[in-house]
């Protein structure tokens, strides 16, 4: 069962770079990383999916090394507004839906 | 597109009475999965169609539990009867399935169950 580890809470400031790894170190071949926010009183949004090596988009950054076990969400200049739970998932291309796990997330909070 | 639809929004029932969930996933996804979330136990998958079709229903926590997907368009989720302990934000999300696209799942906003 595939399972991913990631820290429980974060702090951080307005204008820095929020960086949350998460590992999973038993990533199949076939598996995405995917990482989703959720705001209280609201549905997980998707953010960001990659496979290897770095990807970004209008909203972060994902970095995953050469061995897959472990994937980094990057935040560029975070606000007040990103203060939200963040998961990391590893899914499954296909059917795996076993692998639908959302876990704990991690809870930024952003100060001003 | 409107996103996700989920309602109702907010649903008070008396322990017993059956509950029936409505979701009306994004047009052209054909993917659609069946969340509950609570403090205790955080975010749960409970079923996924594709295609309309059940594929994986291993987290319905119990026979009280039923989901139908009739067409692309609707799904329901029925709890009957309903218990105290069923009382959770269920949340529909739906997806477009293939190569690349593994699962990045659109969520509606929700149906807060108070079961009293």
């Amino acid at each position: 069962l595939a399972k991913t580890t990631q820290p429980i809470s974060m702090d951080s400031y307005e204008g820095q770079e929020v960086n949350i790894t998460c590992s999973h170190n038993n990533i199949a071949t076939n598996d995405y990383i995917t990482w989703y926010q959720q705001f209280p009183s609201q549905g997980p949004r998707f953010i960001i999916q990659g496979y290897k090596t770095k990807v970004t988009n209008e909203v972060a950054s994902l970095f995953i090394p050469a061995d897959r076990k472990s994937s980094t969400l990057s935040l560029p200049r975070v606000s007040l507004s990103d203060t939200a739970v963040y998961y990391c998932l590893v899914v499954g291309y296909g059917g795996a839906t076993n692998k639908l796990i959302f876990g704990t997330g991690t809870l930024l909070a952003v100060q001003p | 597109d409107a996103g996700v639809i989920q309602s109702p929004r907010h649903e008070v029932t008396e322990m017993g009475q059956e509950v029936t969930l409505r979701c009306k996933p994004i047009s052209g996804h054909n993917s659609l999965f069946w969340y509950r979330q609570t403090m205790m136990r955080g975010l749960e998958l409970l079923i996924y169609f594709n295609n309309n079709v059940p594929i994986d229903d291993s987290g319905m926590p119990e026979d009280r539990f039923s989901a139908k997907m009739p067409n692309a368009s609707f799904s329901t989720l029925k709890i009957q009867p309903s218990e105290p302990r069923d009382s959770a934000v269920y949340f529909c999300a739906s997806s477009l399935g293939g190569k690349g696209k593994a699962y990045e799942q659109y969520f509606g906003p929700g149906t807060r169950l108070t079961v009293t």
